[in-house]
């Protein structure tokens, strides 16, 4: 059965620091792996990843994938109380299936 | 350019009534996905449909769970005869096309319902 799964399951840190989360992947005919931050509302979209070793960056957040060895990482610098909040990921398989394939997120509180 | 709605934002009810839940996704998008995640759980997928149809129902309950997308209106996903266990938050999410390379899906807030 296709799985992802996240680690940490939750972290604390201080304003300031970088973190990194991690997502590992176990889907047929994997196609691509997106990114999510949830706050208290709607999953908001961060990055989708194809192709492997092309890192994708916005501000300071970035993330790159790793098809052989079947994992993503999510970095955030600086970070900042915003940036708490679940981060979701996701995997999607072949062409013809529609349905993500999602983590439990990995649950961020950043302290001032 | 609004993105996707859903409503009601939070639902109560009782053991045995109907909730019904609806979408509407960002204008211009075709296509609907609802999911249900659970307390502590990840996202599952339930239901992909396009205008008048239901293409992928394979996360979808069997029993008392129905979606549909009419030509006309708001996605509705109904659950009859609720039971406490369908206490969860249901998102609503919507893509502009389906094709060779991924398509992003934009997330509705999600609905959250409580079963008394």
């Amino acid at each position: 059965e296709d799985k992802v799964v996240q680690s940490p399951l939750s972290l604390v840190v201080h304003e300031g620091d970088t973190v990194t989360l991690n997502c590992s992947y176990e889907v047929t005919n994997f196609r691509s792996l997106l990114w999510y931050k949830q706050e208290k509302k709607a999953p908001t979209f961060l990055f989708m990843l194809t192709s492997s070793g092309i890192e994708k960056k916005s501000g300071r957040l970035s993330s790159i994938l790793d098809k052989k060895e079947l994992f993503s990482i999510l970095n955030i610098t600086a970070t900042q109380t915003g940036d708490s909040a679940i981060y979701l990921c996701a995997g999607l398989g072949p062409l013809g299936t529609y349905k993500y394939i999602f983590g439990t997120g990995t649950r961020l509180k950043v302290l001032a | 350019n609004a993105g996707v709605m859903q409503n009601p934002r939070h639902l109560v009810r009782r053991r045995g009534q109907e909730a019904r839940l609806r979408c509407s996704p960002m204008k211009g998008h075709s296509h609907v996905y609802w999911y249900r995640q659970l307390p502590e759980e990840g996202l599952k997928f339930m239901v992909y449909l396009q205008k008048e149809n239901i293409i992928d129902e394979s996360g979808m309950p069997k029993e008392r769970f129905s979606a549909e997308f009419p030509k006309e209106g708001p996605s509705i996903l109904r659950i009859q005869q609720v039971v406490r266990g369908d206490s969860a938050a249901y998102f609503c999410a919507s893509s502009l096309r389906q094709g060779v390379l991924a398509e992003t899906q934009y997330f509705g807030p999600g609905t959250r319902l409580l079963v008394l």
